[in-house]
């Protein structure tokens, strides 16, 4: 089946730790967009890439970093320098020429320091 | 940053009702999407309004587009206990030769059974 798969879908990280969170599609869509969202806030834009080796700062980037080696694959490392990382994480990927195009998501990642 | 707004934040209606909320925008857009979000889970796109479009349908889905007033209805018929969820509407942004998508807070639907 066609569709966009995170892993894995409980995170837990020590303060102080790079965690890598896992993004894979096999929609063959050149887009490709992490979110964060937190409880009242709705989705928060973190990166987003349009080309394989291509990818652009969001709303709130610092803390995080993100690459494109791959059209299928978006992984987001959450830094020790990001403050307030528990969250729920969101992946999504969408055609990028297309005006009128849906976003497809994955099911997301909740991340909790402890 | 956030281009919608949905109102109201919450909702609680019993089955059988209509449900609608609604979303207020900033900018210009090429379209509008509503989406729905179980407790814990992804976003799962509903229904897309163009532009130039004022209303569409599909299924129990009701979606109206003011494009003077930048705003934008969804409602749901005939409600039922399944449709609890949360509901966002997106706006579309062009950046180049791309797009991208901007999220509202959504609204929390909860249908009594």
């Amino acid at each position: 089946d066609g569709g966009i798969t995170q892993s894995p879908k409980y995170l837990f990280r020590k303060e102080g730790q790079n965690v890598t969170l896992s993004c894979e599609q096999n929609l063959n869509h050149d887009a490709m967009y992490w979110y964060r969202q937190d409880p009242g806030q709705g989705l928060r834009l973190i990166y987003y890439s349009q080309i394989v080796n291509d990818f652009q700062k969001g709303d709130i980037a610092e803390g995080y970093s993100v690459s494109r080696e791959k059209k299928e694959s978006f992984p987001l490392t959450v830094t020790s320098a990001q403050k307030n990382p528990t969250a729920f994480y969101l992946c999504a990927s969408s055609t990028w020429t297309d005006m009128n195009t849906e976003a497809f998501f994955g099911q997301g990642t909740r991340l909790t320091v402890v | 940053s956030q281009q919608g707004e949905e109102d109201p934040q919450a909702l609680s209606i019993q089955e059988g009702e209509n449900a609608t909320m609604n979303c207020s925008y900033k900018t210009s857009i090429n379209n509008l999407q509503w989406y729905r979000q179980n407790s814990g889970r992804g976003l799962v796109h509903l229904i897309l309004i163009r532009s130039n479009e004022r209303e569409k349908h599909s299924g129990r889905l009701r979606v109206t587009l003011d494009t003077s007033k930048k705003s934008s209805s969804l409602l749901i018929t005939a409600s039922r206990a399944a449709d609890t969820a949360s509901y966002f509407c997106a706006t579309d942004a062009i950046l180049g030769t791309g797009n991208q998508f901007y999220f509202g807070t959504g609204t929390s639907l909860t249908v009594i059974p």
